[in-house]
């Protein structure tokens, strides 16, 4: 079974630039997450998608990201304009439906520097 | 609201000792807890999940129990060797909240 793939695994951009994450779950999973973990913090879960629609998206900064997932596939997450306080590593997981009785599956990252 | 806690924040032990990570949490009402394993630059890989009916789950030399009404989780490590070297986080799953986690313990074992 293919793992959750995301894109680019790094990125540096100035600030007030923006950027943007690709990821493509796992077959099947109708549960795709996003998650923000800053350096020696935990993942803070940003947004949560039940096949396209969005489930909890509480701790979203929506004046500057946002992120879709067409068709319930694969999703991206766009910030703009970029501050410095978002350098982090952005992770997608994914889980065959909401239930915390499912385990997550994440993919590698991408790592976002913001000069 | 769900407050995790980790500890000790980092950890660094020699190859074969036997090691205990702790995890609290400050909302007991939970369905389950997951503890992870994160190696640098990389996601977080599922280790065990603990269904909050059960009090142990195995998996090889991990061995994880959970305490819900005294908010705890451990994470017992037997034998460890150098390649278990990573951070370890919990996450506890309280069912209408998505998975909060800790900050980890990150762990290195002396070859």
């Amino acid at each position: 079974e293919a793992g959750v793939a995301q894109s680019p695994r790094y990125k540096i951009i100035e600030k007030r630039q923006s950027v943007a994450f690709w990821c493509n779950p796992i077959s099947g999973h109708a549960t795709l997450y996003w998650y923000q973990q800053i350096l020696g913090q935990g993942p803070k879960l940003l947004i949560q998608f039940q096949n396209n629609g969005v489930v909890d998206d509480s701790q979203l900064p929506k004046d500057r990201f946002s992120a879709e997932r067409l068709k319930g596939v694969d999703s991206t997450l766009k910030i703009q304009p970029a501050k410095l306080e978002d350098s982090a590593v952005y992770l997608c997981a994914s889980s065959r439906s909401a239930s915390g009785a499912n385990v997550l599956t994440f993919g590698a990252g991408s790592r976002l520097t913001v000069l | 609201k769900q407050e995790v806690t980790q500890i000790p924040a980092a950890l660094s032990v020699p190859e074969g000792e036997n090691l205990v990570l702790n995890c609290s949490f400050t909302d007991s009402a939970i369905y389950n807890l997951q503890w992870f394993r994160q190696d640098p630059g990389k996601g977080l890989t599922s280790l065990l999940l603990i269904q909050s009916s059960q009090r142990e789950q195995t998996s090889g030399r991990l061995n994880a129990s959970l305490d819900k009404s005294s908010g705890r989780s451990t994470l017992y490590i037997a034998a460890s060797q150098p390649g278990d070297s990573a951070t370890y986080l919990c996450a506890p799953y309280s069912g209408n909240t998505p998975l909060v986690f800790g900050k980890g313990t990150r762990l290195s074992v002396i070859a």
